[in-house]
């Protein structure tokens, strides 16, 4: 099992690109999670889907748009990326004991 | 709101050595699940340990375990026989079970540095 894996690894974006993040999860689980997370500070999350054809924000969800393409798949997308939007980002998944699992993160710089 | 506290940004120990990292959370209801996170270099965040709230055997897996006082709100992290490979950012973190008005997200404290010396 590779778990939860996250494409790409780094990625650097100028202002106003979009570019779309790809997590894939081989576990089975139903929820997915999208999370930030900034220098000096936790995990901060964005968008979720508790099971496959739902979404919801989060706590910090302006700027982004998610998509639960099916079980396995959960991406995030930035139509006009910012500055402010240069961070870790990390998606997870919950097998429905309420523990996450997360993947490797993606860097993203936003010059 | 759910918040979670830990007041300690950065811990250093020596090799073999015990620690304990703090962590304090404020919440009204009475389910919840409490954890611990590990984020080496490699970016990686890794469960160290999981604890319900409605029991009160504290958590335990290997050299890692925790002190769950469910009163005062407050849920460390014991490392025993410290190891060079434990160093690394250490997050507490909290949720509620997931279904009815709650999704299950996990609310995170700011994470503390541990620094293990040889």
């Amino acid at each position: 099992n590779a778990g939860v894996t996250q494409t790409p690894k780094f990625q650097v974006l100028k202002t106003g690109q979009s570019m779309t993040l790809q997590c894939a999860q081989d576990m089975n689980h139903n929820s997915m999670y999208w999370y930030r997370q900034d220098p000096g500070m936790g995990l901060r999350l964005i968008y979720y889907s508790a099971s496959e054809g739902t979404t919801d924000k989060g706590e910090v969800p302006n700027g982004y748009n998610v998509s639960r393409l099916n079980k396995r798949e959960f991406s995030l997308r930035l139509e006009s990326a910012a500055p402010s939007q240069t961070s870790v980002y990390f998606c997870a998944s919950s097998d429905g004991t309420d523990t996450q699992y997360f993947g490797p993160g993606t860097r993203l710089t936003v010059l | 709101a759910q918040t979670v506290t830990q007041s300690q940004p950065e811990m250093s120990v020596q090799e073999a050595e015990t620690v304990t990292l703090s962590c304090t959370y404020d919440t009204s209801e009475n389910n919840y699940y409490l954890f611990w996170y590990k984020q080496p270099p490699s970016r990686q965040m890794i469960l160290v340990i999981r604890q319900e709230a409605y029991k009160q055997q504290n958590a335990t897996e290997n050299r890692f375990s925790v002190n769950f006082q469910k009163a005062a709100k407050s849920f460390s992290l014991k490392i025993s026989d410290s190891q060079l490979g434990d160093t690394a950012m250490y997050f507490c973190a909290f949720t509620h079970p997931a279904g009815g008005t709650s999704y299950g997200k996990l609310t995170f404290g700011q994470g503390t540095i541990l620094t293990v010396h040889p």
